[in-house]
């Protein structure tokens, strides 16, 4: 496995709650995402990172936010829980963004996040 | 929004046959990647085939790519029981920087 760790693995919380991912890695590389599966949708995207301090909107950023203050860590915030992001999220990194060459992501093992 | 779409959504098969998945995709690209998910698991990264090139291989693997048609395919020969798992097909998003993942391939192989 590529060098990314994802914390914490399972999370249960209260609707209305802040809840924070985090995404580490030891790659040392440029591009980082946050996706969430659900059965049904596949795979979306949330936020991703182009660079310390530099993100962006995926298809599904509302009632996330982002951060990224270090290289290596991504950190994924739910300002107020809620049971639809009852999910199970995941943290990619890539050396390139999609198309320049070095696109392939790399994915963490996910994080179980139920909302009561 | 979705710009690849595997079919079918669910295949089963026995050991030592052959698993075929196909891809389509709505707008023009310059790669196309598959991947594969195990139960609980994060998705790794399998091959990923350029729009220059029409077929690729990895050991049992093998991709088309038919960008007249847009679509591709992924060929698994001499399926395992270790290969049971899920199968995306991604692209690039319209000359942004970001990868759509379809909804994927269940695929299960029986010993």
């Amino acid at each position: 496995d590529a060098g990314i760790t994802q914390s914490p693995r399972h999370k249960v919380t209260e609707t209305g709650t802040p809840v924070t991912l985090r995404c580490h890695q030891t790659e040392n590389h440029r591009y980082m995402y946050w996706y969430r599966q659900d059965p049904g949708h596949g795979l979306r995207l949330i936020h991703y990172s182009y660079g310390v301090k530099d993100t962006d909107k995926g298809e599904v950023s509302d009632g996330y936010s982002v951060s990224r203050s270090k290289t290596e860590d991504f950190l994924l915030t739910l300002e107020s829980a809620t049971s639809s992001q009852t999910s199970v999220y995941f943290c990619a990194i890539s050396e390139s963004a999609a198309g320049q060459g070095r696109e392939t992501q790399y994915f963490g093992p996910g994080t179980r996040l139920l909302v009561l | 929004s979705q710009q690849g779409e595997e079919d079918p959504q669910a295949l089963s098969i026995q050991e030592g046959e052959n698993a075929t998945m196909n891809c389509s995709y709505k707008t023009s690209i310059n790669n196309l990647q598959w991947y594969r998910q195990n139960s609980g698991r994060g998705l790794v990264h399998l091959i990923l085939i350029r729009s220059n090139e029409r077929e690729k291989h990895s050991g049992r693997l093998r991709v088309t790519l038919d960008t007249s048609k847009k679509s591709s395919s992924l060929l698994i020969t001499a399926s395992r029981a270790a290969d049971t798992a899920s199968y995306f097909c991604a692209t690039p998003q319209g000359g942004s920087e970001k990868l759509v993942f379809g909804k994927g391939t269940k695929l299960t192989v029986n010993p």
